[in-house]
């Protein structure tokens, strides 16, 4: 079935160092792909997402490029904010029975310290 | 607009009690989704509603736990006879059509967490 690992985590970073955070997925089809993000105590919130091969999804300075040929969907910052800190989920949109469901990774918990 | 909404925010039960979770979705969205977050379980799909179709229950794990939606929006997930392994924080979400374009992204209410004693 369809599956998304996730870079281990917890993740610790210096205001404004650059982020990566891996993401590779296993999947038949075409899904498309999301990171989202919870901050704490706040429900999960879609950060940016992709659909076909090679597209770049952006949004608050975030950034992920769907990589078909490496089946992943790194996440990028290049200077990361003490207001980042939150876990990241990254997640694969694709049809299992009648759903169109997403499958998640574990989730990666950011920290960054000011 | 109004995002997904979500009732109760926290619910204290004893084992073997049922409880009702509900869920009213963005205006619009045909498509539901429970799902449950726990620790060392991750996020886990537990069952999907589209429009009027049956639903796709697949993830549910037991026959204690079961849903509906009534009128196409608001849907309830019951589970019954409580065990404290029960015990997560049950999310719901709702996506758009597809024919509006969407890339079957989904939007989710603030969560609902459940503790079994």
């Amino acid at each position: 079935g369809d599956s998304v690992t996730q870079m281990e985590g917890p993740v610790t970073l210096s205001e404004e160092a650059f982020l990566t955070i891996n993401c590779t997925y296993t999947a038949t089809g075409y899904p498309s792909l999301f990171w989202y993000v919870q901050y704490p105590g706040e429900g999960l919130q879609l950060l940016l997402k992709a659909t076909k091969a090679d597209d770049k999804g952006s949004n608050k300075g975030f950034e992920a490029t769907y990589r078909k040929e490496t089946t992943s969907f790194h996440l990028e910052k290049g200077s990361v904010q003490v207001s980042d800190s939150a876990v990241y989920f990254c997640a694969l949109s694709s049809f299992s029975g009648s759903a169109r469901q997403l499958t998640f990774g574990s989730g990666t918990q950011l920290t960054v310290l000011p | 607009g109004a995002g997904v909404s979500q009732s109760p925010s926290n619910k204290v039960t004893e084992k073997g009690k049922d409880v009702e979770l509900r869920c009213d979705p963005i205006s619009g969205h045909t498509a539901l989704y429970w799902y449950r977050q726990s620790l060392g379980q991750g996020l886990e799909f537990l069952i999907y509603f589209q429009g009027n179709s049956a639903p796709d229950k697949s993830g549910l794990p037991s026959d204690r736990f079961s849903a509906e939606r009534t009128g196409g929006s608001v849907s309830t997930l019951t589970i019954q006879r409580t065990q404290q392994e029960d015990s997560a924080v049950y999310l719901c979400a709702s996506s758009p059509p597809v024919s509006s374009g969407s890339s079957y992204e989904q939007y989710f209410g603030p969560g609902t967490r459940l503790t079994v004693t």
